[in-house]
């Protein structure tokens, strides 16, 4: 079974706005990472964000983490047509030693 | 750096043929994870290696099964094909930073079992 959760499945945005989705996940954990996936090919890491931690930005990226609801954000700022693909969330907890991921969030971006 | 490399891309098996996947991870990584993602179940966690030790095994049939070696490259066997054994077959290497492991995955082996 799944641990996380994304919302929503799918996404349609105009270029140049925002993206938002959400992650939900059921157990406590470690460190939480998302992942994007163009079409079918493998999973490109896009940032890791520790337990203890609150938030992270890597470029357009933002990443929240809230343990105490147990769900984690990730924005998209500015988005352009190469950012159409499918975005994961993956919580792993101590000792382990694998990610369990969501079912993803399908964006697609319309010039 | 080179990338996580899998080998085959693609594979088409007939049901009851065994097939082999090869995995070689990023330069330095000494942990390496598989997974199985279809359309049904999304990604599902397989098994993880470090060392050549397996220190994590997923919910599947022992029809699934790896190895590593000492060079870190790693395989796995899925014997007896079903028809709902096909899918994309993922290898992700890592290196543990402060308690953190940050998974990078390689391109993917789609097997389609016919």
């Amino acid at each position: 079974s799944q641990q996380g959760e994304e919302d929503p499945q799918a996404l349609s945005i105009q270029e140049g706005e925002n993206a938002t989705m959400n992650c939900s996940y059921k157990t406590s954990i470690n460190n939480l990472q998302w992942y994007r996936q163009n079409s079918g090919r493998g999973l490109v890491h896009l940032i890791l964000i520790r337990s203890n931690e609150r938030e992270k930005h890597s470029g357009r990226l933002r990443v929240t983490l809230d343990t105490s609801k147990k769900s984690s954000s990730l924005l998209i700022t500015a988005s352009r047509a190469a950012d159409t693909a499918s975005y994961f969330c993956a919580t792993d907890v101590p000792n382990d030693y694998k990610l369990s991921f969501g079912a993803g969030t399908t964006v697609t971006v319309r010039a | 750096k080179a990338g996580v490399t899998q080998t085959p891309r693609y594979l088409i098996k007939t049901r009851g043929q065994q097939v082999t996947l090869s995995c070689s991870p990023i330069s330095g990584h000494r942990s390496v994870s598989w997974y199985q993602q279809t359309p049904g179940q999304g990604l599902q966690f397989l098994f993880e290696y470090f060392s050549e030790t397996q220190r994590n095994k997923g919910n599947f049939p022992g029809r699934f099964s790896g190895r590593q070696f000492s060079n870190s490259r790693s395989e796995m066997n899925v014997s007896t094909l079903e028809l709902g054994d096909s899918a994309l077959y993922l290898c992700a290497s890592s290196l543990e930073v402060l308690g953190a492991y940050e998974q990078y995955f390689g391109p993917g082996t789609r097997l389609t079992v016919t």
